[in-house]
C-alpha cells in the first residue's frame, strides 16, 4: 500500500498524559499536513510542512501541541498534558505541488484519540 | 466572519437519481475548491478540484460547478448508487497557504 499511513489507529489515554502520533506520507510527496476532526465537523487545519520546514501553524495549536518532520519524510504530532477536549480524530495528509491535481491532498486513515 | 456552509441535514435520494450538494462560502477569495468523500471512521478521499477561473469540472458520474460571484459550488452525482452513500466535504484553498478550509460536510444516503 503506497498511501498515507498513520500509527496508532486508536489511542486511549488518561487526562494529563502525553501522546505521540506518527504519519508516513506518500513517498514522493514533500508536503505534509495535520488536521483535527471532531464528530459532525469537517477537518480543522493544525499545521503543515514542506520537507522538514514547518511553514504554518494554526492558532488551534496550543503550546501543548508540537509537530516535527525531522528528515522531511515521516512526521510526529505530540500532545502534552492531554485534556478531554483533545479527544478527536487526528488526520494526516500529504501532497505534491508537481502532481497533476495540484492542491489535492491525500489523507491517511486517522488516529482516533480518546482522553478519559 | 468567514464561513463555509454545507447542508447539515442528510440528503436522502433514490438510486438512479441525481444528487446535488451545495457549498456556500462567505468572506473568502478561494484560489480553488475541492470536494472530498469521507466514509465513517476513515480519512477523506479526494474527488475533484476546480479552480477560480473554471466554471465546471467533470469526472465520470461527478460534476462540480463553481460560481465565484454567488460564492457557491454545486456537486452533482448522476445515476447515484447505494455505494455513493457517504459524507461529502467541500474545502477551499486560498492564496498564500497550502492549508484547506473544510465545510462541515453533507451526509448523502442513496437507497435502493
Amino acid at each position: 500500500d503506497t498511501g498515507v499511513s498513520q500509527d496508532p489507529r486508536h489511542k486511549i489515554t488518561k487526562r494529563g498524559q502525553n501522546v505521540t502520533f506518527r504519519c508516513d506520507p506518500i513517498s514522493e510527496h514533500n508536503r505534509l499536513y495535520w488536521y483535527r476532526q471532531t464528530l459532525g465537523q469537517g477537518p480543522e487545519f493544525l499545521t503543515y510542512f514542506q520537507n522538514e520546514a514547518q511553514l504554518e501553524k494554526s492558532r488551534l495549536l496550543s503550546d501543548r501541541f508540537s509537530a516535527e518532520r525531522p528528515k522531511g519524510s515521516f512526521s510526529t504530532l505530540e500532545i502534552q498534558r492531554t485534556e478531554q477536549g483533545d479527544s478527536a480524530m487526528y488526520l494526516c495528509a500529504s501532497s505534491s505541488p508537481t502532481s497533476g491535481t495540484r492542491g489535492s491532498q491525500f489523507f491517511g486513515p486517522g488516529t482516533r484519540l480518546t482522553v478519559l | 466572519s468567514q464561513k463555509i456552509e454545507q447542508n447539515s441535514e442528510a440528503l436522502n435520494i433514490q438510486e438512479g437519481k441525481t444528487a446535488t450538494l451545495t457549498c456556500n462560502y462567505t468572506n473568502y477569495s478561494p484560489a480553488y475548491l475541492q470536494w472530498y468523500r469521507q466514509d465513517p471512521g476513515r480519512g477523506p478521499v479526494f474527488l475533484l478540484l476546480i479552480r477560480e477561473n473554471e466554471k465546471e469540472k467533470r469526472k465520470e458520474r461527478l460534476k462540480v460547478t463553481f460560481d465565484t460571484t454567488l460564492k457557491q459550488s454545486l456537486f452533482h452525482i448522476t445515476a447515484s448508487q447505494p455505494a455513493d452513500s457517504a459524507t461529502y466535504l467541500c474545502a477551499l484553498g486560498v492564496y498564500n497557504t497550502d492549508k484547506l478550509i473544510f465545510g462541515t460536510g453533507t451526509r448523502l444516503q442513496v437507497f435502493p
